[in-house]
């Protein structure tokens, strides 16, 4: 089955860096678009970014967009949120999804989340 | 951006209960619409994509309806688990975005 397992979350003082990763199994990774989608402690979902299958088209939330970057090793079914100069506000728990297959958009499996915690 | 609203925020049922959450875009989206249901501690769960067609395993009570900027999604008789928040979701154009969620308790 699906799974997607993120790791990598901590403590981090605001303007540090932090790379979170998802690890994919249980279907053809190269083959699937992936997202990154945030949730502050007690508050909704945030949709983050978004990359294509092979890695060439990326997309970004005004919010973290020119800060943080997405990107992909099919070789190793991981996906990747490089987070820089980050702020408190970048506080959540950070998941990555998959599409519903053939869609862009529809994120029918999701991990369990990472999180993330901006704090001098 | 386009910005979602949903509305109520929060909705006190029963179970048994008919149930009719509605999400408004600021500007037309089309079909674009996707619906999640999130308990506490849970990822969020898809429900609904292209406003109207179930993911898989949803059960048939849940069923959703709209087109344009004006979307519902219907919960018939409302059992103990559908008690959750529920979000809706575009994907017409770049970024993203959710709404704020309707708590149903």
């Amino acid at each position: 089955q699906v799974q997607l397992v993120e790791s990598g979350g901590g403590v981090v003082q605001p303007g540090r860096s932090l790379r979170l990763s998802c690890t994919a199994s249980g279907f053809t990774f190269s083959s699937h678009a992936m997202h990154w989608v945030r949730q502050a402690p007690g508050k909704g979902l945030e949709w983050v970014t978004f990359i294509t299958f092979d890695g060439r088209d990326t997309y970004y939330a005004d919010s973290v967009k020119g800060r943080f970057t997405i990107s992909r090793d099919n070789s190793k079914n991981t996906l990747y949120l490089q987070m820089n100069s980050l702020r408190p506000e970048d506080t959540a728990l950070y998941y990555c999804a998959r599409d519903v297959g053939g869609t862009r958009g529809n994120l029918l499996y999701w991990g369990q989340g990472t999180l993330v915690t901006v704090s001098s | 951006e386009i910005v979602l609203t949903q509305s109520p925020a929060t909705l006190s049922l029963s179970p048994g209960e008919t149930v009719t959450l509605s999400c408004r875009a600021s500007q037309s989206i089309g079909s674009y619409l996707a619906w999640y249901q999130q308990k506490p501690g849970q990822a969020p769960r898809l429900l609904m994509y292209d406003a109207s067609n179930r993911a898989t395993g949803i059960p048939a009570r849940f069923s959703g309806s709209g087109s344009g900027t004006d979307f519902t999604l219907t919960i018939s008789s409302l059992e103990p688990e559908d008690f959750a928040v529920y979000y809706c979701q575009h994907r017409s154009n770049w970024p993203f975005t959710f709404g704020p969620g309707t708590k149903v308790d």
